[in-house]
This record gives C-alpha cells, sequence and structure tokens, in this order.
C-alpha cells in the first residue's frame, strides 16, 4: 500500500536558518505529492505541489522536488522566519487503482523557529 | 467566508452516545473527503465522496461509522455507539476536479472527546 515517512522532528532552529525536512515515500503507479502546513490554530492548507517526476513545487520561499529515483520529495526554505512556526505534512494522492485522489500522510513535523 | 466549515467545533460525549458531525464544502466542489487525526499523527483517511455518491470507505470506518452527502452538498458523519477510541479530531476535506493532483481544501475540524 501506499505510505509517507518524514523525518522525526520536532525541528527548532533560529531565524534565517536554513530548513530541510525529509520525505520519502512508497506507492504504485505515479502519485501527486503535496506539502501541507498546520499553523497553530488553524486548519491544514497546501503549501505546494508536484503532480510528476523532476517536478518543483515552490511557495513562500519553500521549496520541493519531486524524485522518482529516491522516492522523495523534502522540503527546503533558504531562510526560515518565526512564522513560519508550523507543524508540516507530506502527503501523496495516488493515480492508480480507485484512490480518487484521496491523501495518505506522512506523522507531521513540529518546526519551531526562535528569534 | 467562503472556506470549509465544520460542526460543531468541539464535542464531548459519554462512550455509548451516538454523535453527529456537519461539513460544508466549499460551494461547487465536487469531492468531499472525511479524515481523522489523532494527536501528534497525520490524518487518515476514512471516506470519500464524488456529488451525492460514497465511492471509496476505509476499512477505518466500522459498521459504527456512516456517512451521507444528500443531493451532493452539506456531508454527515455519525458515529454510533462512541468508544473511547473514537477520541480524535475529523477533518473534512473539499476539491473541484477530477485529477489525483487537485487541491484539497480543509476545514478546521470538529474534536470529538469520548470520555
Amino acid at each position: 500500500g501506499n505510505s509517507v515517512t518524514q523525518m522525526e522532528g520536532p525541528v527548532t532552529l533560529s531565524e534565517e536558518a536554513f530548513l530541510t525536512i525529509n520525505c520519502t515515500y512508497t506507492a504504485t503507479g505515479y502519485p501527486s505529492l503535496f506539502w501541507y502546513v498546520q499553523y497553530p490554530g488553524e486548519g491544514l492548507q497546501l503549501l505546494l505541489k508536484a503532480t510528476k517526476a523532476d517536478d518543483k513545487g515552490s511557495n513562500k520561499g519553500f521549496e520541493a522536488t519531486y524524485r522518482k529515483e529516491t522516492t522523495s520529495f523534502h522540503l527546503e526554505k533558504g531562510s526560515v522566519q518565526v512564522s513560519d512556526s508550523a507543524v508540516y505534512f507530506c502527503a501523496l494522492s495516488n493515480a492508480g487503482g480507485t484512490s480518487y485522489g484521496k491523501l495518505t500522510f506522512g506523522q507531521g513535523t513540529i518546526l519551531t523557529v526562535h528569534p | 467566508d467562503t472556506g470549509v466549515s465544520q460542526n460543531p467545533r468541539h464535542k464531548i460525549t459519554k462512550r455509548g452516545q451516538n454523535v453527529t458531525f456537519r461539513c460544508d464544502p466549499i460551494s461547487e466542489h465536487n469531492r468531499l473527503y472525511w479524515y481523522r487525526q489523532t494527536l501528534g499523527q497525520g490524518p487518515e483517511f476514512l471516506t470519500y465522496f464524488q456529488n451525492e455518491a460514497q465511492l471509496e470507505k476505509s476499512r477505518l470506518l466500522s459498521d459504527r461509522f456512516s456517512a451521507e452527502r444528500p443531493k451532493g452538498s452539506f456531508s454527515t458523519l455519525e458515529i454510533q455507539r462512541t468508544e473511547q477510541g473514537d477520541s480524535a479530531m475529523y477533518l473534512c476535506a473539499s476539491s473541484f476536479g477530477r485529477g489525483v493532483g487537485d487541491e484539497q481544501f480543509f476545514g478546521p475540524g470538529t474534536r470529538l472527546t469520548v470520555l
């Protein structure tokens, strides 16, 4: 079946530090890959996505590249801000079978950025 | 605000009672999903509707759970004879489209506590 594994957390960084959150996946077919973010007190919202191999998703200074050869979709940001403190979820949506676009999520990574 | 709404936001009930949650998706969205999220974990898929048809149910959805989406508009999720293990955040999401790369928009969730 489909699965998503995120790096163990939580992650604590100082403002302007470089961020990497690792994400690897197992899936049949050709999944679409997503990063969702949950800010404190808010609902899940899409941060970025990539729908085919070698695509790069980007938004708000965050980037992730769909690497089929390593089945990975690592999230990066060159300089984090305090406002980036949130929980980040890697997810996939499978193209095969009758998945109808349902999302399979990783366990989430808590990011805390200090001034 | 035209986002996904869920009611109630919080529900405390005693074991053995029945509860019902409501989700109002974004207008015109043909797809509606229910997920369940427990503390420290990512959301897990429960069930999916395309318009009014329930097309997929997770094995997590026992016989005590039932969901409906009459007329393809709002949806309800009912849990009968609640158990303490049902305590979780129940999330609703909606999307428009036919592909697996479509963005899902999430509601704020209903937090269920079973005493």
